[in-house]
């Protein structure tokens, strides 16, 4: 069982719906980052989190340390939000600088 | 204000040769990480900079993979004897202070790959 589990795989939506991917880890964890990757391109780091809410603009994180799950919400989608979203852990046993990531979730927003 | 870079954005060899892949990091960064992406696959770590040194070189697949950083700043990861099995996109991180997970990391584009 990998450490970071993510889901949907994939999830398809319309245009201003609002989207929730699933992040669920099995270790003590010290941090977790969202990140986004669109296709062919670099990955873009979206949030760091080791407790509670952030949020930037239409896009939410909660994370629920006991639970060892974290959310990642976005309003009011939007086609340019199509792209892999990915889940990365800091494992509070190990290295603190080693990231372990989930396989991703690769969102398609349609107009 | 640029960002991680990284050379080749492609490259293709074949089964046997040499590679060098080179990161350039944002200037003043004083970490620096190598991750690989397999197709459908998160990225995994490989190597882990701060300064000079490789602080964590585990994730390393195997004693054909090396990496240097000669001058705290650029970075090259070598592969020798390539094999079908290392194509993939390698991706470079850098980091401000070297807090590692406790800190946002700045990926490049990433080096796809092809082992013929």
């Amino acid at each position: 069982k990998n450490e970071v589990e993510q889901s949907p795989q994939n999830l398809t939506a319309q245009e201003g719906e609002f989207i929730t991917i699933n992040c669920s880890y099995s270790v003590g964890i010290s941090a977790l980052h969202w990140l986004q990757q669109h296709p062919g391109g670099g990955i873009v780091s979206l949030f760091m989190l080791s407790s509670g809410k952030k949020k930037h603009g239409r896009l939410i994180a909660t994370i629920n340390i006991q639970e060892k799950h974290s959310s990642l919400h976005i309003t009011a989608s939007h086609p340019r939000d199509s792209a892999v979203y990915i889940c990365a852990v800091v494992n509070s046993g190990g290295s603190n600088y080693k990231l372990t990531f989930g396989k991703g979730t690769l969102l398609t927003v349609n107009p | 204000g640029a960002g991680v870079s990284q050379t080749p954005s492609n490259k293709v060899t074949e089964k046997g040769k040499y590679v060098e892949l080179r990161c350039d990091p944002i200037s003043g960064h004083t970490a620096l990480y190598w991750y690989r992406q397999s197709l459908g696959q998160g990225p995994e770590f490989l190597i882990y900079f701060q300064g000079t040194g490789a602080a964590d070189d585990s994730g390393l697949p195997n004693d054909r993979f090396f990496a240097v950083r000669p001058e705290g700043s650029v970075s090259t990861l070598k592969i020798q004897r390539t094999e079908r099995g290392d194509s993939a996109v390698y991706l470079c991180a850098s980091s401000l202070l070297g807090l590692g997970g406790q800190e946002t990391q700045y990926f490049g584009p990433g080096t796809r790959l092809l082992v013929l």
